[in-house]
């Protein structure tokens, strides 16, 4: 059965950071392109970034660019998602996604930027 | 704004037939694949159709997608109170490289 499984959300000051992992099981993680995709309180879903199956391609929304990092360690079957210099409208429900047509979510972490 | 462009709701009555619309552009929907994505209440997403029309296995065939041009529709029929949900429509897109979603529709079930 296909797990994915996120970790690392919480509350964090303006500025701060905070570092997100989605750990992967039940398929060949190594094989599979990945995303990170939020979702704000009560408003919809926005793509934040992805990767490729063995880390060396990487794609981010203008929104992050420069202040968020996609990584993965295929060793350990584990997503990372590096937030650098948080902001209020970062506060969201993050979820990691296998596969270039998302065909499987984690449950999501919720990270709150507040002071 | 969303660069995909969905309603914000829809209705209709049980046993009855819905369409979703999403609109793009020629740098997403006109030149690569659509996926459509269900968001119950308080859940996470998942993946409802890809590939502009291919069912996911398990996913029930009273859902159906298609495209043409720069517009997609999810159609469902046979509607369910189960189906009570958002529906979000995603594609890639050159310009910006990145994948852009919509911005969801939400269906009441009458």
């Amino acid at each position: 059965e296909v797990q994915l499984v996120e970790s690392g959300g919480g509350l964090v000051q303006p500025g701060g950071s905070l570092r997100l992992s989605c750990a992967a099981s039940g398929f060949t993680f190594s094989s599979y392109w990945m995303h990170w995709v939020r979702q704000a309180p009560g408003k919809g879903l926005v793509w934040v970034s992805r990767i490729n199956s063995d880390g060396s391609s990487t794609s981010y929304a203008d929104s992050v660019k420069g202040r968020f990092t996609i990584s993965r360690d295929n060793a350990k079957n584990t997503l990372y998602l590096q937030m650098n210099s948080l902001r209020a409208e970062d506060t969201a429900v993050y979820y990691c996604a296998r596969d270039l047509v998302c065909d499987y979510w984690g449950q999501g972490t919720l990270v709150t930027v507040s002071s | 704004q969303s660069v995909l462009t969905q309603p914000p709701s829809v209705s209709e009555a049980p046993r009855q037939r819905v369409t979703i619309s999403c609109s793009g552009s020629s740098s997403n929907i006109g030149n690569n694949a659509v996926n459509w994505y269900q968001q119950l209440p308080g859940k996470a997403p998942k993946l409802l159709i890809y590939y502009d029309d291919l069912l996911p296995s398990g996913v029930s065939d009273r859902f159906s997608g298609s495209k043409s041009g720069t517009s997609a529709s999810l159609a469902i029929s046979g509607l369910q109170s189960e189906d009570e949900a958002d529906y979000y429509c995603a594609a890639w897109d050159d310009s910006l490289n990145g994948q852009v979603f919509g911005g969801g529709t939400k269906l009441t079930v009458l």
